[in-house]
């Protein structure tokens, strides 16, 4: 079945440091959304791809749609402790379904 | 705040009972989405539903059932409750099919405890 694998699925930083996650589809997607959920919060949309190769910026995030649109990344520079929280994609297939990754968990240490 | 929003907040069930879950789409919103979540996982979707009618549906159970309302409000139904029914349901909320270019606004969940 559709899948969509995110690694890695924790990573700790310091505060300063850079951070990446990658999410990867066994199927070509339509489009990909990236949500964040902080602890005992609901996932907050941060943004969607929709074009092959793909790149949007929103301060220090930069998120990437790869070229033949199965893999995705979201990269954040200079992290603060403000960015702890987990960090989702949901892509979508051109069926309709919405396939989750399983997050990556950021903690950042001051 | 997306517009979205669930009712109950919290809700404590004993096995075998029923539950009700319901979902206030935003604004102009056809399509709601429904999905579980256990404790340190990622969102597991349920099913969608698209002016009234399912559109979709992941790998749950028929005792899973939902309902779409004419207003495109949405309710989602767990017969027959199992300990591992526990976890937070988030409904999700968008303008057209998933499929398409249409962005999805989430409502804060409903926490369901099974004991």
């Amino acid at each position: 079945g559709q899948q969509v694998m995110q690694i890695p699925q924790y990573q700790h930083v310091q505060e300063g440091e850079d951070f990446t996650t990658y999410c990867n589809s066994s199927t070509t997607l339509s489009n990909i959304q990236w949500y964040k959920q902080r602890p005992g919060g609901h996932p907050v949309f941060l943004i969607q791809l929709v074009k092959s190769g793909e790149v949007k910026k929103q301060k220090r995030l930069t998120f990437q749609f790869g070229e033949a649109k199965k893999n995705s990344s979201l990269h954040i520079t200079a992290t603060q402790t403000t960015d702890v929280g987990t960090y989702f994609c949901d892509g979508s297939s051109n069926t309709g379904k919405l396939i989750f990754g399983q997050g990556t968990t950021l903690q950042v240490k001051p | 705040e997306t517009g979205v929003t669930q009712s109950p907040t919290h809700l404590i069930k004993t096995r075998g009972q029923q539950v009700t879950l319901r979902c206030s789409s935003q604004s102009g919103h056809n399509t709601v989405s429904w999905y579980q979540q256990a404790l340190g996982q990622g969102p597991q979707f349920i099913f969608q539903y698209y002016r009234e009618e399912e559109n979709g549906r992941g790998n749950f159970p028929p005792r899973f059932s939902g309902l779409q309302f004419p207003n495109y409000s949405s309710e989602l139904n767990v017969n027959a409750l199992e300990l591992d029914d526990s976890a937070l349901y988030l409904c999700a909320s968008s303008f057209g099919l998933a499929g398409g270019t249409d962005t999805q606004y989430f409502g804060p969940g409903t926490r369901l405890t099974v004991l």
